[in-house]
């Protein structure tokens, strides 16, 4: 599965929206994009995948550039409890995750 | 539908102990896999099961092992614990292919 690059760390205010950028250069044909978040040590939460489209569930939207080599997943409104850290997978279907370091976004009222 | 579900939550052991850990999928799900969480390496992939089968194997010594029964529930199991083995381990579920779902985890104290 190709390797994810996201910052280490960003911030956003209350209310406004988050985009967390991750960065996929080696990404392959049959990868997917996919966006988990952690909640202060409990288990991720699945909030959005996709291969080459755009994609929008009640949680967020991930816009993918057309030559898959990154993504942007956006949190439309950011609460206070959006505050986690959010790693972004590439993956072949049926293969396991790999999560890397993801970001920290923390949201300030 | 309920979620992924782990046993126990917490735990305490000292070193040289071992442990079982217990994963209940979401119903309908077959495949399990058991991750480890620390501060230092951060969340990294122990094994899969998959019709009681092991499918697939990360990088970790055979302290490590697990098991999944015939209703797609699994345990993970570690011997001889050591100081370094105090973690978050997580289970995910999923319909083989798709998304996979976590659990809450059990927190491991090794003293």
């Amino acid at each position: 599965d190709a390797k994810t690059t996201q910052p280490p760390s960003m911030d956003c205010a209350e209310g406004r929206a988050a985009n967390l950028p991750c960065n996929h250069s080696t990404i392959s044909g049959n990868e997917y994009v996919y966006w988990y978040r952690q909640i202060h040590s409990q288990g991720p939460q699945y909030i959005i995948h996709g291969l080459k489209n755009n994609e929008t569930n009640e949680m967020a939207s991930l816009i993918i550039t057309e030559d898959r080599k990154s993504s942007t997943l956006i949190l439309p409104h950011a609460t206070l409890r959006d505050t986690a850290v959010y790693y972004c997978i590439v993956r072949v279907d049926g293969n396991d995750m790999r999560f890397g370091a993801g970001t920290r976004l923390t949201v300030k009222p | 539908k309920a979620g992924v579900t782990q046993t126990p939550r917490y735990l305490i052991k000292t070193r040289g102990q071992q442990v079982t850990l217990s994963c209940s999928p979401i119903s309908g799900h077959r495949s399990v896999s058991w991750y480890q969480q620390t501060p230092g390496q951060g969340l990294q992939f122990l094994f899969e099961y998959f019709s009681e089968t092991q499918r697939n194997k990360g990088n970790f010594p055979g302290r490590f092992s697990g098991r999944q029964f015939s209703n797609s529930r699994s345990e993970m199991n570690v011997s001889t614990l050591e100081l370094g083995d105090s973690a978050l381990y997580l289970c995910a579920s999923r319909v083989r292919g798709q998304t996979q779902y976590f659990g809450p985890g059990t927190r491991l104290l090794v003293l």
